[in-house]
């Protein structure tokens, strides 16, 4: 059973696009919500992180947007480059040190 | 990755034999993992340690052992390999509990013939 449900498995995009990549969760004890960016050949890299109780963070270009009520959080990266190619993750946890991942998102950006 | 190392990288061995992974930190961190990376399936925990000789299962954990005799080194065992624990395994290290991200290796991908 998959804790954490992640769409699309793939996108591909333009140079400047913003694309989304959208999460979504059952289990309302999870409190944090973290975004794994990751190279082939690499180990996936934290890339920005939420917690329940605000409902958008930005990290340069990366943003994270969470709603509780919908049980769902999505990151969105603006101004897309070429070397934002790369597999992302979402991932929950709740303080039982174990973390859930998604399925990952294959993230094609075009120049 | 700095301070997470993780040997071999590669690794083709044959149904049946025993295989072991070695993950080694220089962090100092207490807390540490072992995934596998499978299409369709994201990552998912196999064993991780909470200190040196504590250790659980995760989601994943048949067909799999592992031992920490010291704070830097975190083994994986497969005991007895099958095809289907082909896959890239991933080490990863935390300072602590649930709210911290992790450090992940390089991985290893381990093919089993």
């Amino acid at each position: 059973q998959q804790q954490v449900k992640q769409s699309p498995q793939s996108l591909i995009v333009q140079k400047g696009g913003i694309p989304i990549i959208n999460c979504a969760y059952e289990n309302t004890a999870f409190d944090y919500f973290p975004w794994y960016q990751q190279f082939p050949g690499k180990g996936p890299a934290l890339l920005i992180a939420i917690r329940p109780d605000v409902s958008e963070k930005k990290e340069g270009r990366f943003t994270i947007s969470f709603n509780k009520s919908a049980k769902q959080f999505s990151l969105h990266i603006m101004d897309s480059q070429p070397g934002d190619s790369a597999t992302y993750f979402c991932a929950a946890s709740i303080t039982s040190n174990q973390f859930y991942f998604g399925t990952g998102t294959s993230l094609t950006v075009i120049p | 990755d700095a301070g997470i190392t993780q040997s071999p990288r590669h690794k083709v061995t044959e149904t049946g034999t025993p295989v072991t992974l070695r993950c080694h930190q220089t962090e100092n961190h207490r807390y540490m993992y072992w995934y596998r990376q499978d299409p369709g399936h994201g990552l998912r925990l196999i064993h991780y340690s909470y200190g040196v000789k504590d250790t659980d299962k995760g989601e994943v954990s048949d067909g799999y052992s592992v031992s920490r005799s010291k704070t830097e080194d975190f083994l994986l065992t497969l005991e007895s390999a099958t095809s289907s624990q082909t896959s890239v395994y991933f080490c990863a290290i935390s300072p602590g509990q649930g709210k911290y991200g992790y450090t992940f290796g390089s991985g290893t991908r381990l093919t089993v013939v």
